[in-house]
């Protein structure tokens, strides 16, 4: 199976800060990541998709990058509506996996 | 943009059976591929399970190879797991959600349902 690594697995930070989540894969899934955001008692949200493609709806503050192992998500300006966990998720091999999640605190 | 709905939650004693149904409408569910995620209490993501579009391909995590089965009814744009031999382990949110096209089932989720509650106990 193939494991995501997140980190940090929690980061404070303030409105209008940018802030970086990175996810590392245990071996090469191209560019076959998505990341989601979760509210606390919601279902998740797609936010990203093939590594840097932004899902339709989704504020173009949120950037996603990388291949092969390493991927970050980058929030240009942090808005109160983006404090949640953030998960990424590969989606080359079965079974599918998701890192263990990233929970983005207000400072 | 579509919507899901799941359904038949509830408390289950370990080794017993429950159904979960899943709901579509909004868009045309055959064409899609469709995933059930789970999340324990307090924990993170967990992928299950996914059918193709056409049922013709299904991929389970290996912890539910052999007691679950993920199912559809194209014609009641619905989608099934039937748990059987549950442990206290399977308690969990399960959530339904929506994967690619046509031969791109096998793909990201891009719509998810509000989730349905799994309880397995005693």
């Amino acid at each position: 199976d193939i494991q995501m690594t997140q980190s940090p697995s929690t980061l404070s930070a303030s409105v209008g800060d940018r802030v970086t989540i990175t996810c590392r894969a245990s071996q090469s899934i191209s560019s076959w990541l998505a990341w989601y955001q979760q509210r606390p008692g919601k279902a998740p949200k797609l936010l990203i998709y093939k590594a840097s493609s932004l899902e339709s709806g989704v504020p173009s503050r949120f950037s996603g990058s990388g291949s092969g192992t390493e991927f970050t998500l980058t929030i240009s300006s942090l808005q109160p509506d983006d404090f949640a966990t953030y998960y990424c998720q590969q989606y080359n091999s079965f079974p599918y996996t998701f890192g263990q999640g990233t929970k983005l605190e207000i400072k | 943009q579509g919507q899901l709905v799941e359904s038949g939650g509830g408390v289950v004693q370990p080794g017993r059976s429950l159904r979960l149904s899943c709901a579509a409408s909004g868009f045309i569910f055959s064409i899609y591929g469709m995933h059930w995620v789970r999340q324990a209490p307090g924990k993170g993501l967990e992928w299950v399970a996914l059918i193709w579009y056409d049922g013709s391909n299904k991929y389970y995590i290996d912890s539910a190879k052999g007691r679950f089965t993920i199912s559809r009814d194209n014609s009641k744009n619905t989608l099934y797991l039937q748990m059987d031999s549950l442990r206290a382990e399977d308690t969990a949110v399960y959530y339904c959600a929506r994967g690619g096209r046509y031969t791109l089932s096998s793909s990201y989720m891009d719509v998810w349902g509000k989730g349905t509650t799994v309880t397995v106990s005693s």
